[in-house]
């Protein structure tokens, strides 16, 4: 079954405590993001990748860092976590980026900074 | 400031009602997609317009995408709890299509 992978689901922590979310796709997509979802505020993106070893900023990439070493995985880690970075986290892919192609997101992962 | 608005941001209706949802923005773009988003799910697409005028249905639902590419609208048809969700709206900017803009979303509750 096609589909994006992130791990973990659900995640409480302290702040300054590093973290990774992990994402995989198994579609060989070349195209992978990752994007905070607030209330009001809708998606936005964090980090994006075009291709292995190919990253970019987003919109919203203060206190983000993204690595793209294999197809497959693009792992977000927030390197020390505040309060302000607690949301839900959609990590995303699509074939090759472009506007009119879907993008597959998985299932998101809530993060909680205390 | 969100690029894209979307309005309502709330709609509750009865079964069998319709609902139209409208996205709006001051900017052009090279393509909009519509996706729906379930609780504890990530959203999913329902559909993408290209072209300025473009009228999709799929099913029970209408998109349109303005003439001048604009803004889109989402008209749902004789609406089923079914169709309860988040309602999000991206458009494709024309330089760095590669890069989607998120609305803020319509929350669309359907009563039994």
């Amino acid at each position: 079954e096609a589909q994006v992978t992130q791990n973990p689901r659900y995640l409480i922590t302290v702040t300054g405590k590093k973290l990774t979310v992990t994402c995989s796709q198994n579609m060989n997509h070349e195209y992978m993001s990752w994007y905070r979802q607030d209330p009001g505020l809708g998606l936005r993106q964090i980090y994006y990748s075009m291709n292995v070893e190919v990253t970019d900023k987003g919109d919203v990439p203060e206190g983000y860092k993204v690595s793209r070493k294999e197809k497959r995985n693009f792992p977000l880690i927030l390197e020390s976590p505040s309060p302000n970075q607690t949301s839900l986290y959609f990590c995303a892919s699509s074939l090759f980026g472009q506007g009119n192609q879907p993008q597959h997101f998985g299932d998101g992962t809530r993060l909680s900074i205390l | 400031t969100q690029l894209l608005e979307q309005s309502p941001q709330f709609l509750s209706i009865q079964e069998g009602e319709n609902l139209t949802v409208y996205c709006n923005s001051s900017s052009v773009f090279s393509s909009l997609q519509w996706y729906r988003q379930e609780p504890g799910e990530g959203p999913v697409l329902l559909v993408t317009v290209v072209t300025g005028g473009e009228v999709k249905k799929l099913k029970r639902l209408t998109f349109q995408f303005g003439d001048a590419r604009k803004d889109s609208s989402l008209h749902i048809t004789a609406a089923q709890p079914g169709d309860t969700g988040l309602y999000l709206c991206a458009g494709a900017g024309l330089v760095d299509d590669y890069k989607l803009s998120f609305g803020a979303g319509t929350t669309v509750t359907v009563r039994a």
